[in-house]
């Protein structure tokens, strides 16, 4: 079955500690996006790319970093720059055009212990 | 800028009752798409319904309809005859291009639905 993978589901990082979130596709989606939820609240663009080597940061760039060296694969590093990561990350994708959806991973729920 | 409103942080609506979830929307690029998501407790994201600029007619998709009113901006979900599965947070979503780098989704705060048995 296509869809999007995210992993793992529940993280926790100490303090001054850089942890990596992975998410995979297997829709052959061009464009791969990150967002950031806190409790009750909308979502915030953290990093987005339309294709592979290239992202650009989106609305709360600041302490992350992405790559995208292959078109199925996106991480989002979150580095001890963050200040507050504790956050449910969520991963999507979707193909080109303003009339098509994005398809998003189950998220990962990161806790700063 | 582009944005997305929704003034309504929770709702309740009587099981098999019909419910309104207000969006407005802000873009001054003629062409974009308009989405609704669903999130349940677990925290998945459940896309609904779509509804283009260009489009004349209000999208439906079984008990969930868009009424699209452009000149005023505004893109409300409609859910007919509620049910208890319908509790969730759902999300009105707009996309655009940005700034020459593909599109990109602007999602608004949310309406967090009850459903009363």
């Amino acid at each position: 079955d296509g869809g999007i993978t995210q992993s793992p589901k529940y993280l926790f990082r100490k303090e001054g500690q850089n942890v990596t979130l992975s998410c995979e596709q297997n829709l052959n989606h061009d464009a791969m996006y990150w967002y950031r939820q806190d409790p009750g609240q909308g979502l915030r663009l953290i990093y987005y790319s339309q294709i592979v080597n290239d992202f650009q940061k989106g609305d709360i760039a600041e302490g992350y970093s992405v790559s995208r060296e292959k078109k199925e694969s996106f991480p989002l590093t979150v580095t001890s720059a963050q200040k507050n990561p504790t956050a449910f990350y969520l991963c999507a994708s979707s193909i080109p055009g303003v009339g098509t959806e994005a398809f998003f991973g189950q998220g990962t729920r990161l806790t700063v212990v | 800028a582009q944005k997305i409103t929704q003034t309504q942080p929770g709702m309740f609506v009587q099981e098999k009752e019909a419910v309104t979830l207000d969006c407005t929307y802000d873009t001054s690029d003629p062409s974009y798409g308009l989405f609704w998501y669903k999130q349940p407790s677990s925290g998945e994201m459940i896309f609904l319904i779509y509804q283009g600029s260009y489009d004349q007619q209000n999208a439906t998709e079984g008990r969930y309809s868009l009424n699209f009113q452009k000149a005023r901006k505004s893109a409300n979900l409609v859910i007919s005859a509620s049910q208890l599965g319908d509790s969730a947070m759902y999300f009105c979503a707009m996309r655009v291009f940005a700034d020459n780098y593909g599109q990109n989704f602007v999602f608004g705060p949310g309406t967090r639905l009850s459903v009363l048995p």
